[in-house]
C-alpha cells in the first residue's frame, strides 16, 4: 500500500550540480505532478503529466525538466542546481484531472549551498 | 497575482470548539475546491472537496461552505481535536481548457487544537 513514494528524501547539493528526484506510484494513475514548496508560498506546480510520454509546464518550471516514460514514474530533473531551488518537493498523482484528489508522496528536501 | 487565498497564516482553537478555516478565491473558472491537510515532514493528504453546483458538502467532522458569489469558502471542523492541528491548504480548479488538470493552492493555514 506505498501509494506515491519519493526519491531520495534528502539531498544536499552544491550550485551547479545536476540531480534527479524520483516519483513512482501504484495506484496505475493517469496524471501525474511536481510541486515545490516554499515558506510562505505554499505549493506552486513545476511540471505535470497526463499521461505516459507527455509532459507540460506549470506555474514556475525554469531550471526544471521532467520525464514520464513509464506510467508509474515521474523524473524531475536540475540540470544545474541554483540556490533558489532550496525548497522541498512534493510529487503526486491523480486518476484524472480537475478535480479528482491529488495524491502526495512525502516530499524531497532539497538544499542547494 | 495569487488566485487563492488564505488570509490567515494561523488560527488557535480550544479542543472542543469549532474551527473555521476561510479561503478566498479571484478566478470564476475554478469549479472543483479541496482542502488538504498537512503534518510536518509528510504530503498533503486530501480531506474534503466540493463543486461549484453545489453550496455544501459534509463528512464526519468537517463541512465545507461555498459562496459562489463571493467567491469565498470554507471549512469547519466541529468539534476541533488535538489531531487536527496542521496546516490546511485551500486548492481549487477549472473544468475546461488549460486550467482543468492543474490544482491552486493557496498558501495554507496552521490550525493548533490546545487540549
Amino acid at each position: 500500500n506505498a501509494g506515491v513514494t519519493q526519491t531520495p528524501k534528502f539531498r544536499v547539493l552544491k550550485t551547479g550540480q545536476s540531480m534527479t528526484l524520483l516519483c513512482a506510484q501504484d495506484m496505475n494513475h493517469e496524471y501525474m505532478y511536481w510541486y515545490r514548496q516554499d515558506p510562505g508560498m505554499g505549493l506552486r506546480l513545476i511540471h505535470y503529466s497526463v499521461g505516459e510520454g507527455t509532459t507540460a509546464k506549470g506555474e514556475v518550471p525554469d531550471g526544471y525538466n521532467v520525464s514520464r516514460l513509464k506510467k508509474q514514474n515521474f523524473l524531475l530533473g536540475l540540470e544545474s542546481a541554483a540556490p533558489s531551488q532550496t525548497s522541498v518537493y512534493f510529487c503526486a498523482s491523480s486518476s484524472q484531472g480537475g478535480g479528482q484528489p491529488q495524491h502526495f508522496g512525502d516530499g524531497t528536501r532539497l538544499s542547494i549551498l | 497575482d495569487q488566485q487563492v487565498k488564505q488570509n490567515s497564516p494561523s488560527l488557535s482553537v480550544q479542543e472542543g470548539r469549532i474551527s473555521i478555516l476561510n479561503c478566498d478565491y479571484t478566478n470564476s473558472m475554478f469549479d472543483y475546491f479541496l482542502w488538504y491537510k498537512k503534518y510536518p515532514a509528510e504530503g498533503p493528504t486530501f480531506l474534503i472537496s466540493i463543486s461549484s453546483i453545489k453550496d455544501k458538502n459534509e463528512d464526519g467532522r468537517f463541512t465545507v461552505f461555498l459562496n459562489k458569489s463571493a467567491k469565498h469558502l470554507s471549512l469547519h471542523i466541529v468539534p476541533s481535536q488535538p489531531g487536527d492541528s496542521a496546516v490546511y491548504f485551500c486548492a481549487a480548479s477549472g473544468n475546461s481548457g488549460g486550467s482543468n488538470y492543474k490544482l491552486t493552492f493557496g498558501k495554507g493555514t496552521l490550525l493548533t487544537v490546545n487540549p
